[in-house]
């Protein structure tokens, strides 16, 4: 069964950073394209980040662009999302999903939540 | 950036059709996809590519897209169905973003 599991997610201070950590199995992350999306507590999807296989490409919402980081750890075979510069907005359940053919999220982890406290 | 439109709820008796609108300017040249997510759990891939269906996803699911108008059909309703369905497209064209629909709550009576 393939499968993804997030962790690292707290509560942290505004203007604080964080670091989400997925990683899989019965496949290897290294393979495919990989994204964080989040839900806000009652709210919608948000697609946040994602990552080409090779990490050649790598895009974001606007909202998170020049605070968050999305990276790839090769030898651990895991995906790495950096949050600085926190905001209360930011406050989320933040899921790792697998791409497939870079249009589709087709396998989902079970997330981990992310609050932003003053 | 594009945007896709959804009702918010639905409500549907058991065994009855459930019909899920997801709109979009010119939203048949796009792919759609739909999720179901039930209470406290991660969303599920429940159609890709307008109507295919994953390995595991009943035939009651269904999945059609033309105009400006994409749709999910679930036939024969069950109690086990009562979930949010979210639509979502890759908008490769214009800001490379991933966009959902702001989602659907099915309410089983």
């Amino acid at each position: 069964e393939e499968l993804l599991v997030e962790s690292g997610g707290a509560l942290v201070q505004t203007g604080g950073s964080l670091r989400l950590s997925c990683v899989a199995s019965g496949f290897s992350l290294s393979t495919y394209c990989m994204s964080w999306v989040r839900q806000a507590p009652g709210k919608g999807l948000e697609w946040v980040a994602n990552i080409k296989e090779d990490g050649s490409e790598i895009y974001y919402v606007d909202s998170v662009k020049g605070r968050f980081t999305i990276s790839r750890d090769y030898a651990k075979d895991s995906l790495d999302l950096q949050m600085n510069s926190v905001r209360a907005e930011d406050t989320a359940l933040y899921y790792c999903a697998r791409l497939y053919g870079y249009d589709v999220f087709d396998i989902w982890g079970q997330g981990t939540m992310v609050t932003v406290s003053s | 950036s594009y945007v896709l439109t959804q009702p918010p709820s639905v409500s549907v008796a058991p065994g009855e059709t459930a019909s899920i609108t997801c709109g979009g300017n010119d939203i048949e040249r796009m792919s759609v996809h739909w999720y179901q997510q039930r209470p406290g759990q991660a969303p599920l891939l429940l159609i890709y590519f307008d109507s295919g269906r994953p390995s595991g996803i009943p035939e009651r699911f269904s999945g059609s897209n033309s105009g400006n108008t994409a749709t999910l059909t679930i036939s024969r309703v069950e109690a086990g169905d009562e979930a949010d369905y979210y639509c979502q497209v890759w908008d490769n064209i214009g800001d490379h973003d991933y966009v959902f629909g702001g989602g659907t709550k099915v309410t089983v009576l």
